[in-house]
């Protein structure tokens, strides 16, 4: 089955950090764009980072330059977001997502999402 | 950066047609994506570049887009169509390319 599973959500104090993973099966990531959206609880949709399929390229939302990573093994077909410096408006689920192709496709690929919860 | 407006609610009664704007400065020069959202679910990509379907969306969903607005329309809307609906697009114009607009909540009457 063609699918994105994240992990590592939890609950964190501000000021920590946290590192997210997503794992694709049924299909290889290598050849796509790789995405993490968020969405605070009862909120909209917000993009968060973009990186290209070699994770050469890298992008970032004003909110979270700086302060999180993203990154991606090809080799296990997995997508990481190292979260640091950890603020209350990180909180809500945070979505693995496949670009369709290249940098304007859409987001064709969505997985379950992991929640964090920042809250001291 | 680039901004998506989208109505907070769109209301329409069952085998009537929805339209659900999402505007945006010059957007018709913008490839746009929409999404539909089921409560305590991921979203799911209902239409891509304007107005491509997806393998398995029901045909019932086609989009459109010019000028200052795009438009996604649900026609003959049944109870299993209600969801949160972004509009969606790549902008290169800032350094936060990927921008989502507010979203519309449909609610079948």
């Amino acid at each position: 089955e063609v699918q994105l599973v994240e992990s590592g959500g939890a609950v964190i104090q501000p000021g920590g950090s946290l590192r997210l993973s997503c794992a694709a099966t049924g299909f290889s990531i290598k050849d796509y764009t790789m995405h993490w959206v968020r969405q605070a609880p009862g909120k909209g949709l917000e993009w968060v980072s973009h990186i290209s399929w070699d994770g050469g390229i890298k992008y970032y939302s004003d909110s979270v330059r700086g302060r999180h990573t993203v990154s991606r093994d090809n080799s296990e077909n997995s997508l990481f977001l190292e979260m640091n410096s950890l603020r209350f408006d990180d909180s809500g689920r945070y979505f693995c997502v496949k670009g369709r192709f290249g940098a304007a496709g859409a987001f064709d690929l969505w997985g379950q999402g992991t929640m964090v919860i920042v809250s001291s | 950066s680039y901004v998506l407006i989208q109505p907070p609610s769109v209301s329409v009664a069952p085998g009537q047609t929805a339209k659900i704007i999402c505007e945006g400065n010059d957007i018709g020069s913008h490839s746009v994506h929409w999404y539909q959202q089921k409560p305590g679910q991921a979203p799911v990509l209902v239409v891509y570049d304007d107005r491509d379907r997806p393998s398995g969306i029901p045909e019932r969903f086609s989009g459109s887009n010019s000028g200052r607005r795009a438009t996604l329309s649900i026609n003959r809307v049944e109870a299993v169509d209600e969801a949160d609906y972004y509009c969606q697009v790549w902008d290169t114009s800032s350094n936060h390319p990927w921008v989502f607009g507010g979203g519309t909540q449909l609610t079948v009457l």
